[in-house]
């Protein structure tokens, strides 16, 4: 089993459709949590921190449930420029070398 | 603001060839990380460094080798190119206490035939 999980997808919705990902981690000491977004042949960027309390920022919602161990982002009003593939990463505290990336969910918003 | 900086972005090379990736960062970043992604995959680690003069093995250490003589520098050398090793190829830094969050370079396309 892989230590962070992420349905691969694709999801294809149409515009302004709202879209949920889950990523589910094993490891019970992981402290941090991010969703990266990456585009076709460029690199991941950081979209957003994950907090305990779940965290918004404008469309994205993400969201923590440690004791199910599995982190969320939720898109609402979905654009055509949220095509993207995204990469949930867990993190254990200032350890480097344990930040585990998910393979990533591929969404394709479609007009 | 440049961030992570990497070179070459692209490169062919043939079988048997050796090559050194540069990856510079200019965020005063204690760890740095050397990531390769295959078409359609996730990333998988290579190397990491948590400081200057430190390197660590990652998920999939075999056939390449680096080095972190500068802390804004983490070089990945391959000695002996395989076809194997045709990737894309990310650098990355972060620093320790934020979260670890992780910034990219922006890739460095190497096809070996």
């Amino acid at each position: 089993r892989k230590e962070v999980e992420q349905d691969p997808g694709p999801f294809n919705v149409p515009e302004g459709a709202t879209v949920a990902f889950n990523c589910t981690y094993s490891n019970s000491a992981s402290q941090s949590f991010f969703w990266y977004r990456q585009d076709c042949r460029k690199e991941p960027k950081l979209l957003m921190s994950v907090y305990s309390s779940g965290n918004e920022d404008g469309r994205f919602t993400a969201q923590l449930n440690r004791a199910s161990q599995y982190i969320s982002l939720l898109i609402r009003d979905s654009k055509l420029s949220d095509s993207a593939t995204y990469l949930c990463v867990v993190n254990e505290r200032n350890n480097a070398g344990k930040s585990t990336f998910g393979d990533g969910t591929t969404l394709t918003v479609k007009p | 603001n440049a961030g992570v900086t990497q070179t070459p972005k692209f490169r062919v090379l043939k079988t048997g060839q050796s090559m050194t990736l540069l990856c510079a960062q200019d965020m005063n970043h204690e760890y740095m990380y050397w990531y390769r992604q295959d078409p359609g995959m996730g990333l998988r680690l290579i190397h990491y460094s948590v400081g200057e003069g430190t390197t660590a093995k990652g998920e999939v250490p075999d056939g390449y080798n680096v080095s972190r003589l500068k802390k804004q520098n983490f070089l990945l050398g391959l000695e002996s190119a395989a076809p194997s090793q045709t990737s894309v190829y990310f650098c990355a830094s972060s620093r320790p206490g934020s979260g670890n969050t992780i910034y990219f370079g922006e890739g460095s396309w190497l096809t070996v035939v």
